[in-house]
């Protein structure tokens, strides 16, 4: 089955900077990647995703690549705000399988 | 529009005893989820219900962990023999369709402890 592996587990940056979370996953049949902001107390809530026909999609301060030779996908965040700061979780989905794996999550803290 | 309710939210117990925690999933929305997230971990996957078919019950621990939906839309995750290690966060979420590029829509949890 996938298996999804993300790094790095914590992350601190100061606010203005950049922050980057990769993740790589094992099955090449995989064609769905979103990424979830989870805020304490919440449930994590979709902010991005990507599809395999695409290397990489931007939302005003956030963007996301894919990689397929390589199976790994990215999450950058510019301008980071401390309303930043939440626990990220990237997530891959197999073609004709309808569960979806997780990746660890990534703690950001940004840094006023 | 409502999201996902999950009830309640969160919930006491002690070792050994049932409990019931209830899922709401968007209306419309044919595929049901349950995954179970211990502290400071990622999301362990435990059952996932489509439409009238079978569920896949791949991800359930143990046979104390059950689960239904009925009418396609309500779910209840049942854990009978409660013990401390099932202390967790059991997070719910639904999807559009069979289609497994949708996006998954999460509730808040329930927060369960069991003493």
């Amino acid at each position: 089955g996938e298996n999804v592996e993300q790094h790095p587990s914590t992350l601190s940056v100061q606010e203005g900077d950049s922050a980057v979370i990769k993740c790589t996953y094992s099955d090449s049949a995989s064609n769905y990647f979103p990424w979830y902001k989870q805020e304490l107390g919440k449930g994590p809530q979709l902010i991005i995703d990507i599809r395999s026909n695409v290397g990489e999609k931007k939302d005003q301060r956030i963007a996301v690549t894919l990689n397929k030779t390589a199976k790994h996908f990215s999450l950058h965040i510019t301008e980071t705000q401390p309303e930043d700061s939440a626990v990220y979780f990237c997530a891959a989905s197999i073609v004709n399988n309808n569960d979806m794996r997780f990746g660890a999550g990534t703690r950001l803290t940004v840094k006023p | 529009g409502a999201g996902v309710s999950q009830s309640p939210s969160n919930k006491v117990t002690e070792k050994g005893k049932d409990v019931e925690l209830r899922c709401d999933p968007i209306s419309g929305h044919t595929a049901l989820y349950w995954y179970r997230q211990s502290l400071g971990q990622g999301l362990e996957f435990l059952i996932y219900f489509q439409g009238n078919s079978a569920p896949d019950k791949s991800g359930l621990p143990s046979d104390r962990f059950s689960a239904e939906r009925t009418g396609g839309s309500v779910s209840t995750l049942t854990i009978q023999r409660t013990q401390q290690e099932d202390s967790a966060v059991y997070l719910c979420a639904s999807s559009l369709r069979v289609d497994n590029r949708q996006p998954q829509h999460f509730g808040d949890g329930t927060r369960l402890s069991i003493l």
